[in-house]
């Protein structure tokens, strides 16, 4: 079966400091892979959408950047985090079958608090 | 691109009654559309989900219509219950293309 790795669940950072968050899917191949982020009680900003290693869309222009080194593998970074950046990270993947897309699994997200 | 909207954006709803929403999207090419549900602190899972070539999808309390026409889809919860109570986003995509949610629906079930 497939699974969907996110972490770490929490992390306070200063400002200026630099981010990384990590996504790895298990149990299948080529999946379509989403950085989504969330303000309290707002709802899912897509920031980075891949179809395959080192395919990245940039959906909205910002301080953070995103890669895929490997085919299961998604990592959120920035060089220098601001105050605006706090919110719930959230990994997904999806899969396509006669190329249509299925169901998105999201990861467990990220809470990041930017101090 | 696709452009999903969501509404209402806040529902309140006696436990027991029927809880409707409804969702608009851009694209006619669209082809999938997902309802999710995301509980307090947790992360959004698909409760229901509707492909164009249906009208309608059913799963127990749970129903999604589909009208293509006129680009909407509606989500309608009968008999609801305190569990009910989450946040509810609909999406919309073409073909293999990225998900694009709406803007989400704040799901309150009163006792």
């Amino acid at each position: 079966s497939q699974t969907i790795h996110q972490w770490p669940a929490t992390l306070v950072q200063p400002v200026g400091s630099p981010l990384s968050l990590e996504c790895t899917v298990e149990g299948t191949s080529n999946p379509n892979l989403y950085w989504y982020r969330q303000a309290a009680g707002r709802g899912l900003q897509l920031l980075f959408y891949s179809v395959g290693i080192g395919q990245i869309s940039s959906e909205v222009p910002q301080n953070l950047s995103a890669s895929r080194p490997q085919d299961r593998q998604f990592i959120l970074s920035s060089k220098k985090l601001l105050l605006s950046d706090s919110g719930f990270y959230l990994c997904a993947w999806s899969g396509q079958t006669d190329r249509m897309n299925t169901e998105a699994f999201f990861g467990q997200g990220t809470r990041l608090t930017v101090v | 691109g696709e452009n999903v909207e969501q509404h209402p954006s806040t529902l309140s709803v006696q436990e027991g009654d029927s809880a409707v929403i409804k969702c608009t999207y851009s694209d006619s090419a669209s082809n999938y559309f997902p309802w999710y549900k995301q509980e307090l602190g947790k992360r959004p899972q698909l409760i229901i989900d509707i492909r164009s070539n249906v009208g309608e999808k059913k799963d127990q309390r749970i129903a999604v219509t589909l009208n293509k026409t006129a680009k909407h889809f509606s989500l309608h919860i009968t008999e609801t219950q305190p569990e009910d109570s989450a946040v509810y986003f609909c999406a919309a995509c073409f073909g293999n293309e990225k998900l694009t949610f709406g803007t989400g629906t704040r799901l309150t079930i009163i006792p």
